[in-house]
């Protein structure tokens, strides 16, 4: 399958500052980018689509203004978590889909980025 | 919001032995699909069936769906200690991937 990579693996940071991670689709384009969290022993929650060039839309209870998604190219998406709190240490997952935006290709998963916010 | 529930929340066999999960869903679908997920790390994909579709084998794995029910189990047979990992199950629907809470599997030497 393709190949999803995210950068860094792991940050640790003090709170109140920002943190930015890289998703990268390595040999497809990626018309559309989602953004997972996962906190420790639970199941995986969207919490935003994004579409190359357009907007992100958020899930109910995301704040966009602390979570800035850029999908500026087909290859790339940044997820900035702004002002970082404890609360905001978890796991934090991309996701690539190809094809037509909306559509029936296949999603594939980058390998995480753990954020620890002390 | 999360629409697949999972059972059990956490499993533990022996070597050799069968291991059984199920997910059940609340909305129609597309597909669903089963992904592993070891601790810490990212998520791989296992099998995908789509909503057409009743069983789907793929190696040790067997996955059946019943839409009538809005249920799938994934069957993993022959278990390996290597088997230990996270299991979930995510529903397609509208173009979007909703994960279940997964089933946390054991499987002991």
């Amino acid at each position: 399958g393709a190949v999803v990579s995210q950068h860094p693996s792991r940050v640790i940071c003090k709170s109140g500052t920002s943190v930015k991670i890289e998703c990268r689709s390595l040999d497809f384009q990626a018309t559309t980018m989602f953004w997972y969290r996962q906190f420790p022993k639970q199941s995986l929650m969207l919490m935003a689509t994004s579409n190359e060039g357009s907007k992100a839309t958020y899930e109910q209870g995301v704040e966009k203004d602390k979570f800035l998604i850029n999908h500026a190219s087909l290859t790339l998406s940044t997820l900035t978590v702004t002002s970082a709190h404890p609360e905001d240490s978890s796991f934090y997952i991309c996701s690539a889909r190809g094809g037509l935006a909306g559509g029936w290709g296949e999603q594939f998963f980058g390998p995480g980025t753990r954020l620890t916010v002390l | 919001s999360q629409q697949g529930e999972e059972d059990p929340q956490a499993l533990s066999i022996q070597e050799g032995e069968n291991a059984t999960m199920n997910c059940s869903y609340k909305t129609s679908i597309n597909n669903l699909q089963w992904y592993r997920q070891n601790s810490g790390r990212g998520l791989v994909h296992l099998i995908l069936i789509r909503s057409n579709e009743r069983e789907k084998h793929s190696g040790r794995l067997r996955v059946t769906l019943d839409t009538s029910k809005k249920s799938s189990s994934l069957l993993i047979t022959a278990s390996r200690a290597a088997d230990t990992a996270s299991y979930f199950c995510a529903t397609k629907s509208y173009g979007k991937l909703t994960f279940g809470q997964g089933t946390i599997l054991t499987v002991h030497p």
